[in-house]
């Protein structure tokens, strides 16, 4: 079975801090993904990575920035922590390029006050 | 400027009945559909998927239904059961492409 684990189930920060979010999956997916998810506006895709110290912008990666140093972990920063960061995170991995299935983590929810 | 539009976002149903969700789409290179099923607390799992060379496919009580003219695509429950409330969204992808656009969600409450 693939597993996603997240770092953190829940996460309180205050505005200005620098937030880490941990991901590592076990099944040597060449793909991971970070994504936020929040009511009415489904999930959205911040950053993901193919390869190893490779990230590519997804649709809001604006606040946001990424790590991938080892295969089985994608790290998401939140250099200076807002308000409206707060949300859902979740983190997922796939096989391959192709259109592969996403494993998700369970999400970490993150409360920046 | 959302490439997936699902709707509607929440949707009650008695234990029996058929829930529908539907979601449309604009580009016309999407040649993957997935749906993904999410319980509280939990992250989403893939459910069924479907390549736009079919027009429907079955697994268990889920059904996918694809319009490829009207760019449409729909998820069709059989016989719902109250262990299939849940958050349910579909997506899109280009072909050979693993960037997925998610549709919004719509939370599904079947009552026993």
């Amino acid at each position: 079975d693939v597993k996603v684990t997240q770092s953190s189930r829940y996460l309180v920060k205050r505005t200005g801090e620098k937030v880490f979010l941990e991901c590592v999956q076990d099944m040597d997916h060449e793909n991971m993904f970070w994504y936020r998810q929040d009511p009415g506006l489904g999930l959205r895709l911040i950053y993901f990575s193919y390869d190893v110290k490779m990230k590519e912008k997804g649709d809001i990666p604006e606040g946001y920035s990424v790590s991938r140093e080892k295969k089985e972990r994608f790290s998401l920063i939140l250099e200076s922590a807002s308000t409206n960061q707060t949300s859902m995170y979740l983190c997922a991995s796939s096989l391959g390029r192709r259109q592969e299935t996403q494993y998700f983590g369970p999400g970490t929810r993150l409360l920046v006050l | 400027q959302q490439q997936v539009k699902q709707s509607p976002q929440s949707l009650i149903v008695q234990k029996g009945g058929i829930p529908i969700i539907n979601c449309a789409y604009e580009n016309t290179a999407f040649d993957y559909f997935p749906w993904y099923q999410q319980f509280p607390g939990k992250g989403p799992a893939l459910l069924i998927a479907i390549r736009p060379d079919v027009s429907e496919k079955k697994e268990g009580r889920f059904t996918i239904s694809f319009n490829k003219s009207a760019k449409q695509f729909s998820l069709h429950i059989m016989d719902s059961q109250p262990g299939d409330s849940a958050t349910y969204f579909c997506a899109a992808s280009l072909y050979n492409f693993n960037k997925f656009y998610f549709g919004s969600g719509t939370k599904l409450n079947v009552k026993p």
